[in-house]
């Protein structure tokens, strides 16, 4: 009963190191999603991927890449950390894009850059 | 442009008081799906629920029950008989033209004993 599995949970970084986050998910779903949260606020949208070999853009997507390389898998990196995006960081996914479709969220990697 | 708006940046009750969280969702759509999340102190998000907006019907779940009016592009979320199990954030997100959840800046319940 997993769901949705991020890693790692906290990690901390120095400006210029590079790292990738997991997600992955059981449930067989077509589209996941990196959103980050920063203090007072909602998520926004890094990235996204409406299936396998697919990804796209959201609204705060520079400074991150991303890849689908399978179906269950949604990786994001940052090739270059700076202290801007020292946030917490969540995978969604949903069973299709439809706007009735629920996204189910991982617990969040909590990420500091210093 | 739609924009989602949770008026409500805090609200603290006592135990066993009801709180009603706001949302409005303001949008050209007429049809429109929202969603209603919470996240504990811990940070994990947990879906709650899903409203259309062409159900007015009030839909309750045990001690939460949420209230969707059409002319105000409101949807209200209330907690009955708060426990404090019942502190967290709440966020409401509806999806927008584009197909993408956007959150509001979430309402933090504090529910104190």
């Amino acid at each position: 009963n997993a769901g949705v599995t991020q890693t790692p949970k906290f990690r901390v970084l120095k400006t210029g190191q590079s790292m990738t986050l997991l997600c992955a998910q059981d449930m067989n779903h077509e589209y996941m999603y990196w959103y980050r949260q920063d203090p007072g606020m909602g998520l926004r949208l890094i990235h996204y991927s409406v299936g396998e070999g697919t990804t796209a853009k959201g609204e705060v997507p520079d400074g991150y890449n991303v890849s689908r390389l399978k179906k269950q898998n949604f990786l994001l990196g940052l090739e270059s950390a700076a202290p801007s995006q020292t946030s917490v960081y969540f995978c969604a996914s949903s069973f299709l894009g439809g706007r009735n479709q629920p996204q189910h969220f991982g617990d969040g990697t909590r990420l500091s850059i210093l | 442009a739609q924009k989602v708006t949770q008026a409500q940046t805090e609200i603290s009750v006592v135990e066993k008081e009801d709180v009603t969280l706001d949302c409005v969702y303001e949008t050209r759509d007429t049809t429109y799906y929202l969603f209603w999340y919470k996240q504990p102190p811990s940070g994990e998000l947990v879906f709650l629920i899903r409203r259309n907006s062409f159900d007015e019907q009030n839909e309750i779940s045990g001690r939460y029950s949420w209230n969707f009016q059409k002319s105000t592009s409101s949807f209200n979320f209330t907690i009955t008989a708060s426990q404090v199990v019942d502190s967290a954030v709440y966020f409401c997100a509806p999806y927008n033209q584009g197909g993408k959840l956007i959150f509001g800046q979430g309402t933090e319940l504090s529910v104190k004993p």
